[in-house]
């Protein structure tokens, strides 16, 4: 059965330093991989997503993960964080039967 | 499209009512999600169809909980009667069919419940 497990349910970054956020995940398959942004009081929205294309994706407003199979990761980065950022993210794998799993997501909070 | 849409955006009910949510999902899309959001609990998946059909419904926290699809452009949560331990945001999300395909979620905006 396939799953995410995501590090560390509060992230502070200070404003213009690296966004690190950690997920791994769990499939007996190749995955498909996703990441999800919620804004206060709005639903998700895809970031970005991993088909097996390419290792490393690039997704909306400077983010982008990489996939690596050896450490079965998918973390999301971004160079430099900015205040509007602040948010709380989801990391998700396909399961078998067409449903996305979510992690249990991280709050990202941006100091000035 | 106008995306998945949700109604209403906000319901404050008394404890025994009924309640009924509405989703209207994006045109074309197979598959209908809903999921309940809580501070405590996170992200949780209550029901989903395939098709009008419903495939999962292990989420469903008890039998006041009912969800319906009664064609391809039209889902309904209902709770009957509301506790308030229900309050929580509700959302749907829907997807192209997916298999092996690599479709994520279209979500909604979510309707945030109160019961009191």
């Amino acid at each position: 059965a396939q799953s995410v497990t995501q590090l560390g349910s509060h992230v502070s970054v200070s404003e213009g330093a690296l966004v690190l956020l950690r997920c791994n995940y769990s499939s007996s398959v190749p995955p498909y991989l996703f990441w999800y942004v919620q804004y206060p009081n709005q639903g998700l929205q895809l970031l970005l997503k991993y088909t097996s294309a390419a290792t490393l994706v690039k997704g909306i407003n400077g983010f982008e993960a990489e996939f690596k199979k050896s450490e079965t990761s998918f973390h999301l980065t971004k160079p430099s964080a900015h205040m509007s950022d602040a948010a709380e993210y989801f990391c998700a794998v396909k399961g078998s039967q067409g449903n996305l799993i979510f992690g249990k997501g991280t709050k990202l909070s941006v100091k000035p | 499209d106008a995306g998945v849409i949700q109604s209403p955006r906000h319901e404050v009910t008394e404890m025994g009512q009924e309640v009924t949510l509405r989703c209207k999902p994006i045109s074309g899309h197979d598959y209908l999600f809903w999921y309940r959001q809580t501070m405590m609990r996170g992200l949780e998946l209550l029901i989903y169809f395939n098709n009008n059909v419903p495939i999962d419904d292990s989420g469903m926290p008890e039998d006041r909980f009912s969800a319906k699809m009664p064609n391809a452009s039209f889902s309904t949560l209902k709770i009957q009667p509301s506790e308030p331990r229900d309050s929580a945001v509700y959302f749907c999300a829907s997807s192209l069919y997916a298999g092996t395909g690599s479709y994520g979620y279209t979500f909604g905006s979510g309707t945030r419940l109160t019961v009191v």
